[in-house]
């Protein structure tokens, strides 16, 4: 299976903050990656697909980059209703496995 | 597009069970519907998928000879089944649409709400 390591794990952050969240492959996935936003208490949410491409309705303020074995979702100025965790997820190869998840939490 | 998943259930070590996740708004046979495992305080774990269309299905190695996915085309139903359950089974299960919104990119772009299972002596 391919492995996700995505980092770090937690983060606290203040509103208008930049945020950073990285994700690395096992083995290069190309642009085979999703972005995910799990509010708590919810079903995650699709935000990013093909690495950096929005998914209708998501706010401009994220964004994702990266090729190969190394990515990163980028929340350009953080706001209160992004208090959740985030999973990448590889869709080059079945298994299609998910990162471990960043909690974001808000200052 | 709509998947509503069945209720909350506790359930015994070593019992059965069958989870189900309904799909409403689409074509059903032409989309992949997969099954998310997320145990408490933990990731999204990828357990597997089936093609409606043709039951073709497809099981993470994690998960393969643990769960049976299966699919029933007239009620636009997927199941998740357990012939014995343990306590590591308890975690909460989605369903999950698999689509491609461009070329052959693969996303989950609609959720089930969730089932939690609870597996407790």
């Amino acid at each position: 299976d391919i492995q996700m390591i995505q980092s770090p794990s937690s983060l606290s952050a203040s509103v208008g903050d930049r945020v950073t969240i990285t994700c690395r492959a096992t083995k290069i996935i190309s642009r085979y990656i999703n972005w995910y936003q799990q509010k708590p208490g919810k079903a995650p949410q699709l935000l990013i697909y093909a690495g950096s491409t929005l998914q209708s309705g998501v706010p401009s303020r994220f964004s994702g980059s990266g090729y190969g074995t190394f990515f990163t979702l980028t929340i350009r100025s953080l706001q209160p209703e992004d208090l959740a965790t985030y999973s990448c997820q590889q869709s080059h190869t079945a298994p299609h496995t998910f990162g471990q998840g960043t909690k974001l939490e808000i200052k | 597009v709509q998947l509503v998943q069945s209720g909350a259930d506790v359930k015994k070590p070593g019992e059965s069970l069958r989870i189900s996740c309904q799909a409403s708004g689409y074509t059903f046979s032409n989309y992949y519907i997969a099954w998310v495992r997320q145990k408490p305080g933990q990731g999204l774990e990828w357990m597997g998928f089936i093609y409606p269309g043709d039951s073709d299905t497809t099981y993470s190695p994690s998960f393969q000879g643990q769960v049976t996915i299966s699919a029933d085309k007239a009620i636009n139903t997927v199941y998740l089944h357990w012939s014995s359950l343990g306590a590591s089974d308890t975690a909460i299960y989605y369903c999950a649409r698999q689509s491609r919104p461009y070329g052959d990119y693969e996303v989950f772009d609609f959720w089930g709400q969730g089932t939690l299972i609870t597996v407790s002596s």
